[in-house]
């Protein structure tokens, strides 16, 4: 089946620390691939996304490769702030709709 | 462009009550989707439409649970009698063709609690 597993959270880091938080997916056929970010009180909203692999999608300093031979589609940035603190989601795209996300990470930044 | 519009964001309700959630999507979407965020089983896809026609709603987990979308501007969700346990995040989303990459846009969420 297609499902979507992502790195338990929360994480904890210190105010400009490097981030990566993992993402592996099972999918038929040839997803694209999704993070969404969650910030308290508010809905999801896209960060970024990739849609065939080698793809690399990257936003507000955030990005992440879509990795084929490893299924993988893992999160990183280079120095993160307190704002970046929220939940952060994986999630994959069968065909046009059929959307699946991960559980959601919790990311803690502290000053 | 006002973004995918939800009510009301917050609602308490005694148990046994009628709860109905509201949705405006993005001017020009056809497609809409509700989903459920819990802490237990994250985000949930409870029924998407297209055209204002249900496509899917395999995760609507049970009969108390209906969705209606009677124009392309407007869908409810209803949960008729409600338990404690239908307390959760309820979002609504909307996307089309013309979307960028098909990206799904959410709501801010209807915070729903029954005691």
């Amino acid at each position: 089946g297609n499902s979507v597993t992502q790195m338990e959270g929360p994480v904890t880091l210190s105010e400009e620390a490097f981030l990566t938080i993992n993402c592996t997916y099972t999918a038929t056929g040839y997803p694209s691939l999704f993070w969404y970010v969650q910030y308290p009180g508010e809905g999801l909203q896209l960060l970024l996304k990739a849609t065939k692999a080698d793809d690399k999608g990257s936003n507000k300093g955030f990005e992440a490769t879509y990795r084929k031979e490893t299924t993988s589609f893992h999160l990183e940035k280079g120095s993160v702030q307190v704002s970046d603190s929220a939940v952060y989601f994986c999630a994959l795209r069968i065909g046009t709709y059929k959307y699946i996300f991960g559980t959601g990470t919790r990311l803690k930044v502290l000053a | 462009d006002a973004g995918v519009i939800q009510s009301p964001r917050h609602e308490v309700t005694e148990m046994g009550q009628e709860v109905t959630l509201r949705c405006k999507p993005i001017s020009g979407h056809d497609y809409l989707f509700w989903y459920r965020q819990t802490m237990m089983r994250g985000l949930e896809l409870l029924i998407y439409f297209n055209n204002n026609v249900p496509i899917d709603d395999s995760g609507m987990p049970e009969d108390r649970f209906s969705a209606k979308m009677p124009n392309a501007s407007f869908s409810t969700l209803k949960i008729q009698p409600s338990e404690p346990r239908d307390s959760a995040v309820y979002f609504c989303a909307s996307s089309s063709p013309g979307a960028v990459g098909n990206t799904i846009y959410f709501g801010e969420g209807s915070w729903l609690t029954v005691v």
